[in-house]
């Protein structure tokens, strides 16, 4: 059972456009949810977080939206950039467990066009 | 700054032989410990997780086993390697635990079972 899915593999976007990548989930028990970005042959890096009780969350380029109702989250860079172009992975904790342990969804491919 | 070491970065073994991947944590004490496994095409798997010394929680049955035999130390272990185990083996690591800790994950290793 995917828990959390990332259901685009891949999104190609132009240099200096938006670039948006989504995520759904099943479970409401979640409580963090996480986005993290993976460069060929390394690990994820940690990009950016949100708490179930906010709707946005905001870092520089990059935002991450929260519709709990629909349970769905976004990641939104603006502007993309070349250095960009990685795997990203979203994921979530659940509040009840004391681990910190993640799920995550299933990676898009996001390329960045000169 | 804290730091995750994993090695070796890649390994080809033979169908039936042992295992034994290992992941150092520097620059903090106490760490939630994680090993993840993401096969091909798909997302990243927990495998095990650990939140002491000598405290390991399996997350699937499988032909893998872990160990934590210093507070910084996780060792992901097989004795007899099976074609399915081929992947990419992450090991990550967090503070505390709180839902809001992200893991930060270390460069993996590429295990090729042939």
């Amino acid at each position: 059972d995917q828990q959390v899915k990332q259901n685009s593999p891949s999104l190609s976007v132009q240099e200096g456009r938006i670039s948006i990548l989504n995520c759904d989930y099943t479970n409401s028990m979640f409580d963090y949810f996480l986005w993290y970005k993976k460069y060929p042959a390394e690990g994820p890096t940690f990009l950016i977080s949100i708490s179930s009780i906010k709707d946005k969350n905001e870092d520089g380029r990059f935002t991450v939206f929260l519709n709990k109702s629909a349970k769905h989250l976004s990641l939104h860079i603006v502007p993309s950039q070349p250095g960009d172009s990685a795997v990203y992975f979203c994921a979530a904790t659940l509040g009840s467990s004391n681990t910190g342990k993640l799920i995550f969804g299933q990676g898009t491919t996001l390329q960045v066009k000169p | 700054s804290q730091t995750i070491h994993q090695w070796p970065a890649t390994l080809v073994q033979p169908v039936g032989s042992p295992l034994s991947l290992e992941c150092t944590v520097e620059g903090t004490s106490n760490p939630n410990l994680y090993w993840y496994r993401q096969a091909a095409g798909r997302g990243l798997q927990l495998l095990f997780y650990s939140v002491g010394i000598g405290q390991i929680s399996s997350e699937v049955p499988q032909n893998l086993s872990a160990s934590r035999p210093q507070d910084r130390q996780f060792i992901l272990s097989s004795k007899k390697l099976l074609l399915s185990d081929s992947g990419f083996y992450l090991c990550a690591w967090s503070v505390g635990l709180g839902s809001n800790q992200p893991q930060h994950f270390g460069d993996g290793t590429r295990l090729s079972i042939l």
